[in-house]
C-alpha cells in the first residue's frame, strides 16, 4: 500500500523553539506538499516542491521554510515557533506523470498535530 | 488565496438518508476532486473528474463534473455511521502539471445512529 508518512503524531513545543516536521513517500512521486488546516479555514498551501532541492511559497509561506534534499523527503521548518502556529499540518505528495487520469491527486499523510506553548 | 465554495458547511442526518453536497467557482476547472476526511486523520480521495459532465461512482458515492465547469456535487446514499467526517472539493484549473489546487473548506457530516 503506497503511503506518505509523517513521522510525527503530536507534537508540544515552545515558543522560539526550531521545529521540524518530516515527510516522507514511497511512491515515487515529483510533487510534495505542505499545508496547515485550521476550523473554519480549511487547508492552505504553505510550500510546495516539484523537484529536489526545488520549492515553491504557496498561500501562506511566512514563518515556515522548507527543504527537499532527496526526492522522497519533504521537511518543513519552523525556525521560531509561535502560538499562532499551533495547528495540524499535512504533507502531500503527487506524481506529473501517467495519462489524466490519476495525474496530480494528491496522496495526504495522517498529519501532525502541533501545538506551540 | 482563492478558495471554492462549498456548501452545506454542516449537515446533521439520520442513518440511511442521502446526502448532498456542492462547490462553485466563478472560474473554470479542468479538474474536481472530492476528499474525505475522518476525524484525526489526513484526507483520503473519494473521486477525482476530469471531463464535463462525467458521472462518476465509488459504491455509495456518486460525484458530478458540472457542464460548465464551475460546480461540482457529491451525493452519498443511504448514509451509515462511517460517512462520519469532513468532505472536501478540489479543482485545479489548469493542464499538464499545474500542481496548485484550489479547496473548498469542507462539510462536516454527522449521521445520527
Amino acid at each position: 500500500d503506497v503511503k506518505v508518512t509523517q513521522s510525527s503524531r503530536y507534537l508540544v513545543k515552545r515558543t522560539g523553539e526550531k521545529v521540524f516536521l518530516e515527510c516522507v513517500q514511497d511512491m515515487d512521486h515529483e510533487n510534495m506538499f505542505w499545508y496547515r488546516q485550521d476550523p473554519g479555514l480549511g487547508l492552505r498551501l504553505i510550500y510546495f516542491s516539484y523537484d529536489v532541492k526545488m520549492k515553491e511559497k504557496g498561500d501562506i509561506p511566512e514563518g515556515y521554510s522548507v527543504s527537499r534534499e532527496k526526492k522522497e523527503r519533504f521537511s518543513l521548518i519552523l525556525e521560531s515557533a509561535s502560538t499562532n502556529q499551533t495547528s495540524m499540518y499535512l504533507c502531500a505528495s503527487s506524481s506529473i506523470s501517467g495519462a489524466r487520469t490519476g495525474a496530480n491527486v494528491l496522496t495526504f499523510g495522517a498529519g501532525s498535530r502541533l501545538t506551540v506553548l | 488565496g482563492q478558495q471554492l465554495n462549498q456548501s452545506p458547511q454542516s449537515m446533521f442526518i439520520q442513518e440511511g438518508e442521502d446526502v448532498s453536497m456542492n462547490c462553485t467557482s466563478s472560474s473554470i476547472f479542468n479538474t474536481w476532486l472530492w476528499y474525505k476526511q475522518d476525524p484525526g486523520e489526513g484526507p483520503v480521495l473519494l473521486i477525482a473528474l476530469y471531463k464535463a459532465g462525467e458521472l462518476t461512482s465509488n459504491g455509495r458515492l456518486t460525484a458530478q463534473f458540472g457542464i460548465t465547469r464551475k460546480d461540482s456535487f457529491l451525493n452519498i446514499s443511504a448514509s451509515i455511521p462511517s460517512d462520519v467526517g469532513i468532505y472536501f472539493c478540489a479543482g485545479r484549473r489548469g493542464a499538464g502539471n499545474n500542481r496548485k489546487l484550489i479547496w473548498g473548506l469542507g462539510t462536516s457530516l454527522a449521521v445520527n445512529p
